[in-house]
């Protein structure tokens, strides 16, 4: 499977821990992004990189939240202290770099805080 | 007011017929948009891109209207396939940002 991967697909965790999901994009790609989806809305961005850089963060990345992409390949994304607002599905996607170009998404990481 | 805003529906439609959603939008500097479709519980998947004026691909037609900053979207002779939720997307100028509305949910009903 050529596309772009997410691991894992689903985590359950309690209030107060930290999870840590992955995301490996399209090989070619040199831009990675993260977005957060809510049960009845559309994706929200969080935060992009290009190459190993990350060139902005969203104001919904609180300071709980924190990305990297240390070889400017695979991303991860760490949540610290997990409340409960923070369940929903993480959606990662790429593209090249070069204006007009479609981002692809993963299938997301589902998450849970009970 | 919201940067994308959608009809969230539910859009009930028989098969074969016609249905079209709108969206609008606020940043008067997008260049260009996008139409994502999503499964249930599935990742957003690129359907159709608007570029000028718009775009047509098969039964799918996309129109951008800069003036009254809307875009809309029209698939005709519907299919039961054709039952997802439609996500309208402006980008910010450089395309880093999608800022997605919150979806109209289409069932095609046989």
């Amino acid at each position: 499977d050529t596309g772009v991967s997410q691991d894992p697909r689903h985590k359950i965790t309690k209030r107060g821990q930290n999870v840590t999901f992955r995301c490996d994009p399209i090989s070619e790609h040199n831009r990675l992004y993260w977005y957060r989806q809510t049960l009845g809305q559309g994706p929200e961005f969080l935060t992009y990189f290009q190459n190993e850089a990350q060139l902005e963060k969203s104001r919904l990345l609180s300071d709980r939240f924190s990305a990297e992409r240390p070889k400017g390949s695979f991303s991860t994304l760490e949540i610290q202290r997990t409340e409960q607002g923070d369940s929903a599905m993480y959606l990662c996607a790429s593209s090249r770099r070069t204006r007009q170009e479609t981002q692809y998404f993963g299938p997301g990481t589902r998450l849970l805080v009970l | 007011r919201k940067e994308v805003e959608q009809d969230p529906g539910p859009f009930n439609v028989p098969e074969g017929a016609t249905v079209a959603f709108n969206c609008t939008y606020s940043n008067s500097a997008s260049q260009s948009f996008f139409w994502y479709r999503q499964d249930c519980r599935k990742e957003p998947k690129l359907l159709m891109s608007v570029y000028s004026s718009g775009n047509e691909d098969g039964r799918f037609t996309a129109q951008l209207n800069r003036a009254s900053q809307y875009i809309s979207l029209l698939i005709r002779d519907s299919k039961l396939s054709d039952s997802a939720t439609y996500l309208c997307v402006a980008p910010n100028f450089g395309n880093e940002k999608l800022t997605f509305g919150t979806g109209t949910r289409l069932t095609i009903i046989p």
